[in-house]
């Protein structure tokens, strides 16, 4: 998680756009993730990308990617109450079985 | 049709004790994995296995011990726990290489060590 870093909070209304960053260190991650956990539950993959991409849509999903900042980020359009949750940054790791490397998650409170 | 379950999905248990949680996944996937959550939500991984071979955190007790009898199960048992043995414990499971690289989650198993 060190390795990977996110603000913690983040609010805002209903309606408005959501953007959650990443910062990462490890430049040789292939697939770069985002994961959504809602209260008491868990993890639901949001959407990935590929490091040879800069932008991915999905719906109200858009994620972007700088590799030369090595900066990440999610943003949510129109985001609804039911988008309040925990979002996770991570990244396939190079070893230990490519498991995933998780930034310590950003709470998005949506407020109506 | 859950495609990676987890039991029990809560585990209640006095310190010293021995518990194993159960993961099973039915996507014919090659690779699995356990995840520790702690109270702060920090996610980290403590065990990959992949087709009989297991990889190792070392950071992470021997006290906790990966058993796989087969590709689609893979089982985390736990000798005399700790108080900061409590956490959620997530199993997830990725396909082989060379297809969408993607992990999925079971629901997790939440244990408090009383």
């Amino acid at each position: 998680g060190e390795d990977v870093e996110q603000s913690l909070f983040l609010s805002v209304r209903e309606g408005d756009s959501s953007v959650i960053n990443c910062t990462y260190t490890d430049s040789s991650s292939t697939y770069l993730y985002w994961y959504k956990q809602e209260p008491g539950a868990g993890l639901q993959l949001l959407t990935y990308i590929f490091s040879n991409m800069d932008m991915k849509q999905d719906q109200r999903l858009t994620v972007l990617l700088n590799k030369k900042d090595k900066h990440l980020s999610l943003r949510i359009a129109d985001t609804q109450t039911g988008d309040s949750a925990i979002y996770f940054c991570a990244l396939r790791g190079s070893n230990s079985g490519y498991a995933l490397n998780f930034g310590k998650g950003t709470s998005l409170l949506v407020t109506p | 049709d859950t495609a990676v379950s987890q039991t029990p999905k809560y585990l209640v248990t006095q310190m010293g004790n021995d518990k194993s949680i159960k993961c099973e996944q039915n996507l014919g996937h090659d690779t699995m994995y356990w995840y520790k959550q702690d109270s702060k939500k920090f996610l980290k991984i403590m065990f990959s296995y992949n087709n009989k071979e297991l990889i190792i955190n070392e950071t992470v007790p021997n006290r906790f011990s990966p058993k796989s009898p087969d590709k689609a199960h893979l089982n985390l048992h736990i000798n005399s726990l700790e108080l900061g043995d409590s956490a959620v414990y997530f199993c997830a499971s990725r396909p082989h290489e060379g297809s969408t690289d993607t992990q999925y989650f079971g629901p997790g198993t939440r244990l408090t060590v009383l």
